[in-house]
């Protein structure tokens, strides 16, 4: 199975600065013969579901604010929150949804103010 | 509006048996792979099972044999159903559209003497 790690566990941010999250791979989730990333991001707020806001490792889904980005390729990826706000606290996971299941999620990353 | 409503989640005793539903709306159900994922509490996501649009069924190996997913398309509904269940099988339950845009609000599972 693909093992998906993320670094940190835990990050504080100040408002409006920029927050990065990483996420790693245990192998490649790109996908050669249509050149796309099997890699998602995930933000969860206290108790609701997870909400959808990178698919294809960059590409955001509807409605999600364009502070957020997704970037990276192969087994390296980064969330990006370009200006952080209140409404941003949340836990951030992301996931691999290459080939095969299972679809491993990373261990989440908490991000405060 | 699209949406998913789990139900079926229960408090049950080690070794016992649960079968999960997901009522899907406002989409086309058998278009779309479908999943479950499970948050136990304070913990992340794990993907649990998928089954594709097609029928073919996927297992996180933690469940292989204790757990079957299946779909009644003319009904729009998922299912999980869930035998010989531990204290490990204890969480929430998500039902999952797809690529995870979708997700449904959660059934809680006990497994609990």
């Amino acid at each position: 199975d693909i093992v998906m790690t993320q670094s940190p566990d835990s990050l504080a941010v100040s408002l409006g600065e920029r927050a990065t999250i990483n996420c790693k791979s245990s192998q490649s989730v790109l996908y050669s013969s249509n050149n796309k990333n099997y890699l998602a991001w995930y933000q969860q707020k206290p108790r609701q579901p997870p909400k959808l806001l990178i698919y294809w490792a960059s590409t955001r889904q509807s409605g999600v604010p364009d502070r957020f980005s997704g970037s990276g390729s192969g087994t390296d990826f980064t969330l990006t929150i370009s200006s952080l706000q209140a409404e941003d606290v949340a836990v951030y996971y992301c996931q691999q949804y290459y080939t095969t299941p299972p679809y491993t999620f990373g261990q989440g990353t908490k991000l405060e103010i | 509006e699209v949406q998913l409503v789990e139900s079926g989640g229960d408090l049950v005793q080690p070794g016992g048996s649960l079968r999960l539903s997901c009522a899907a709306s406002g989409f086309t159900f058998s278009d779309f792979d479908m999943h479950w994922v499970r948050q136990r509490t304070g913990e992340g996501l794990e993907w649990a099972s998928g089954i594709g649009n097609g029928g073919d069924t996927h297992y996180v190996g933690s469940v292989k044999g204790r757990f079957t997913i299946s779909r009644e398309n003319a009904k729009n509904s998922l299912y999980l159903q869930m035998n010989d269940l531990s204290a490990g099988d204890t969480a929430v339950y998500y039902c999952v559209r797809g690529m995870g845009d979708v997700w449904g609000k959660g059934t809680t599972v006990t497994v609990s003497s």
